[in-house]
């Protein structure tokens, strides 16, 4: 089955506790992305990569942390996580032959509180 | 910077009856991607329907279309005989040459049996 996995689906932390994020892709896609999602402000991108070894910042890169080693992996890392770093993550792909970006897929999202 | 703006945080509809989502967007590319994306309580991002730019037609799936008016930059989507498994969160989005993302805020919509 053709998905984007994430792991953990839930995660409580507390401030200054370095966290990983794990992202997964089974459909060879080159893009990947993380995004962040904040009641009343919709999703806002943190990171993408177009392809291994090939990172750009989003919206709100700031306290975080990407790599591509590997096409089908994307963690995400907070180095040291702080409160307003709560908030509900999601990983997606997408196959990317041009600009711009095609349809991507959502993991199923990662609920992450910071206390 | 392009911008999505989704000036209806909520609506509702009557089962079986139509609605409109409005989307609004700023940007001075030519070339660039809109979608719809719906998210309903288990939270899961799913694609409703998506607009390529230089195509002219809008956009159909099923009960679900969109009125894309480039030179307005306006990209509304049609919701025809709403179900009560409509009632989601609703996300216009763009992409477009920086190979970025970009989301309205969203609009929640409730759907009255």
């Amino acid at each position: 089955e053709a998905q984007v996995t994430q792991n953990p689906r839930y995660l409580i932390t507390v401030t200054g506790k370095k966290l990983t994020v794990t992202c997964s892709q089974n459909m060879n896609h080159e893009y990947m992305s993380w995004y962040r999602q904040d009641p009343g402000l919709g999703l806002r991108q943190i990171y993408y990569s177009m392809n291994v070894e090939v990172t750009d910042k989003g919206d709100v890169p700031e306290g975080y942390k990407v790599s591509r080693k590997e096409k089908r992996n994307f963690p995400l890392i907070l180095e040291s996580p702080s409160p307003n770093q709560t908030s509900l993550y999601f990983c997606a792909s997408s196959f990317l032959a041009s600009s711009p970006t095609d349809t991507q897929y959502f993991g199923p999202g990662t609920r992450l509180t910071v206390l | 910077a392009q911008t999505v703006t989704q000036s209806q945080p909520e609506m509702s509809v009557q089962e079986a009856e139509t609605v409109t989502l409005s989307c609004t967007y700023d940007t001075s590319e030519s070339d660039y991607y809109l979608f719809w994306y719906k998210q309903p309580p288990s939270r899961q991002m799913i694609l409703v329907i998506r607009q390529e730019a230089y195509k002219q037609q809008n956009a159909t799936e099923n009960r679900f279309s969109v009125n894309f008016q480039k030179a307005a930059k306006s990209f509304s989507l049609k919701i025809s005989d709403s179900q009560l498994g409509d009632a989601a969160m609703y996300f216009c989005a763009y992409s477009g040459n920086n190979n970025d993302m970009r989301f309205g805020a969203g609009t929640r919509l409730t759907v009255k049996p």
